[in-house]
């Protein structure tokens, strides 16, 4: 079985400061990752996915993260936040092989001060 | 395209009641899925549909029914509402091939058990 963890529930940060949002999993196999997107009030939207290739992976809106096998992590990362980014932000995983649903963590609140 | 929909937006049942959240998507994805969502915890799976005409249960399954009508809909039924189902509801879909192994979210639907 795979599972998540999302090290900070709360992140508070300046406007325009860089911010990094952890994120470890655990699995007996090899796993896809994928870091989400929710604004308040909406459904979850794709940020960011890595499946093989470079295992630093750009996303939307200035994200990225990077899949560090040895540790098994997959932080995400950005140089400079905007206010527009306050949101919460989800991990996942799930299996390469075999139809399986995606494990989420349990999310970390991003927040934007001015 | 819509995407994934869901039916209704937002909901209120008294303990006992049942209802069905409906959820269809029209990407032509193969495997579907229900999770609940809840403050501090993450999206958990409740029921999923690898393929049509497979269901399985996920990690919370206990008080709920699930139905795939066919490709496009994925159907939940509470039949006896309690108040520990008043969550945020949300269906999700993937086509689980390729490089497309992300899931695509619809916007949710929240419901309060009194």
């Amino acid at each position: 079985a795979q599972s998540v963890t999302q090290l900070d529930s709360q992140v508070p940060v300046f406007e325009e400061a860089p911010v990094e949002l952890r994120c470890n999993y655990s699995s007996s196999v090899s796993v896809y990752l994928f870091w989400y997107v929710q604004y308040p009030n909406q459904g979850l939207q794709l940020l960011l996915k890595y499946l093989s290739g470079s295992t630093l992976v750009k996303g939307i809106n200035g994200f990225e993260a990077e899949f560090n096998k040895s540790q098994t992590s997959f932080h995400l990362r950005k140089p400079s936040v905007h206010i527009s980014d306050t949101a919460e932000y989800f991990c996942a995983v799930r299996t390469i092989s075999g139809n399986t649903p995606l494990v989420f963590g349990k999310g970390t609140r991003l927040s934007v001060i001015a | 395209n819509a995407g994934v929909t869901q039916t209704p937006k937002f909901q209120v049942l008294k303990t006992g009641q049942s209802m069905t959240l409906q959820c269809a998507q029209d990407m032509n994805h193969n495997s579907m899925y229900w999770y609940r969502q809840d403050p501090g915890m993450g999206l958990r799976l409740i029921y999923y549909s690898a393929s049509e005409g497979t269901t399985d249960k996920g990690e919370v399954p206990n008080g709920y029914n699930v139905s795939r009508l066919n490709k496009r809909e994925f159907s939940l039924r509470l039949e006896s509402a309690a108040p520990s189902q008043t969550s945020v509801y949300f269906c999700a879909s993937t086509q689980n091939l390729g490089s497309s192994y992300e899931q695509y979210f619809g916007p949710g639907t929240r419901l309060t058990v009194t």
